[in-house]
Parts: structure tokens; sequence; C-alpha cells
């Protein structure tokens, strides 16, 4: 079955104390994306790969770091979270971009005390 | 910078009713527009993808069209269920972006 699996789906820790949140897909797609996810404000970009070893920010990527080294996985790492990270993550992928449709995760909820 | 606004935030019709979407962006320079819905707890999903030289597109019983020029798109959903409840989210592509641009979504309701 074609799918984006995120892990953990849900999370609490505390200020500081570094994560990784998982992303893999199955579909040998060239584009992975993470968004979080707000009241009021939507989804909003963090970061995005259009190839291995090829990331680039999106519109929120303070306090955000990706890598991309295997073309199936794109972990977002929180080096040092804090509470306005407090969100609801998603990790997307596509063919190639965000020209084609794309395949949702389906979410990882963060809460950071 | 591109803006994608969602009206209403909120909708709830009695179910066997035909409703509409409606989703506004503010930069008419687009490659496409997709329709998603999200369940509670769960991702979103991929329902319609509109190219920017397309009228609509259909799938069953939902029906997108895009009006480039006064940027705006619309979801019409005919004969509505209750399992049709869940939020609808746009999104738009712009011509020369490799982002996607979300709206805040339309939570809709279809009561029994």
């Amino acid at each position: 079955e074609a799918q984006v699996t995120q892990n953990p789906r849900y999370l609490i820790t505390v200020t500081g104390k570094k994560l990784t949140v998982t992303c893999s897909q199955n579909m040998n797609h060239e584009y992975m994306s993470w968004y979080r996810q707000d009241p009021g404000l939507g989804l909003r970009q963090i970061y995005y790969s259009m190839n291995v070893e090829v990331t680039d920010k999106g519109d929120v990527p303070e306090g955000y770091k990706v890598s991309r080294k295997e073309k199936r996985n794109f972990p977002l790492i929180l080096e040092s979270p804090s509470p306005n990270q407090t969100s609801l993550y998603f990790c997307a992928s596509s063919y190639m971009g965000a020209s084609y449709e794309q395949y949702f995760g389906p979410g990882t909820r963060l809460t950071v005390t | 910078k591109q803006e994608v606004t969602q009206i209403p935030a909120a909708l709830s019709v009695p179910e066997g009713e035909n409703l509409v979407l409606n989703c506004s962006f503010t930069d008419s320079a687009i490659y496409n527009l997709q329709w998603f819905r999200q369940d509670p707890g769960k991702g979103l999903t991929s329902l319609l993808l509109i190219q920017s030289s397309q009228r609509e597109q259909t799938s069953g019983r939902l029906n997108a069209s895009l009006d480039k020029s006064s940027g705006r798109s619309t979801l019409y959903i005919a004969a509505s269920q209750p399992g049709d409840s869940a939020t609808y989210l746009c999104a738009v592509k712009g011509d020369s972006s490799y982002k996607l641009i979300f709206g805040s979504g339309t939570r809709l309701l279809v009561r029994p």
C-alpha cells in the first residue's frame, strides 16, 4: 500500500530536549516536505526537499532542521524544542514537487512543556 | 505574497443537500490548485487537482471549478452525506514557486 508514515504519532516533551520525528514514504517520490498546522493559521511549510541531499527552507524554518540522506526518509529534527513549537506536524511527498498530487502522513501531535 | 482564503470557516447542512465550498487567492499566477479533505486525527487526502489551464475537475459527487482571472475556486458536493463531514482545504502552487500555500479550511458537518 502506497503510504507516508510518521513516528511518533503523539509526543509530549520538555523544553530543550532534542527530538526527531521520522517520515518515510514507499512511493519512490522525489519531493518531500514538512508542514505544521496551527488553529487559525492553516498549514505552513517548514522545509522541503526536491531530492536526496537537496533541502530548502519553507515559510517557518526557524528552530527546525531536516536531512535527506535517503530518498524514502525525511526526518524533522528539533534541536532545542520550545513551547511555541507545540503543533500538529505533517510530512508529505509527491512524485516531483508541488505541481503533483501530494500524499500526506497521518500527523504527529507534539506538545512542548 | 500569495494568500488563500476559505469562507465560511464552518458549515452545517442537512443530509442530501448540495453545497459549495469557496476558495479565493490573491495572485492569479498559479500553476495549479488542489482540494484536500482532512478528517479529525488524520492526515490530508487529496481530492482533486486542477491545472491552471483547466476550468474544472470531477470525481464522483465532487466537482471543483477554477476561475484564475477572478482568483476563485469552488468545490461542489452533490447529495451530501454524513460521511462527507470533515475539514476541506484548498492549496495553490504559484507559477514561480516550489511551495503550496494553504487556506485555513472549511469545517463541514452534514447532519443526518
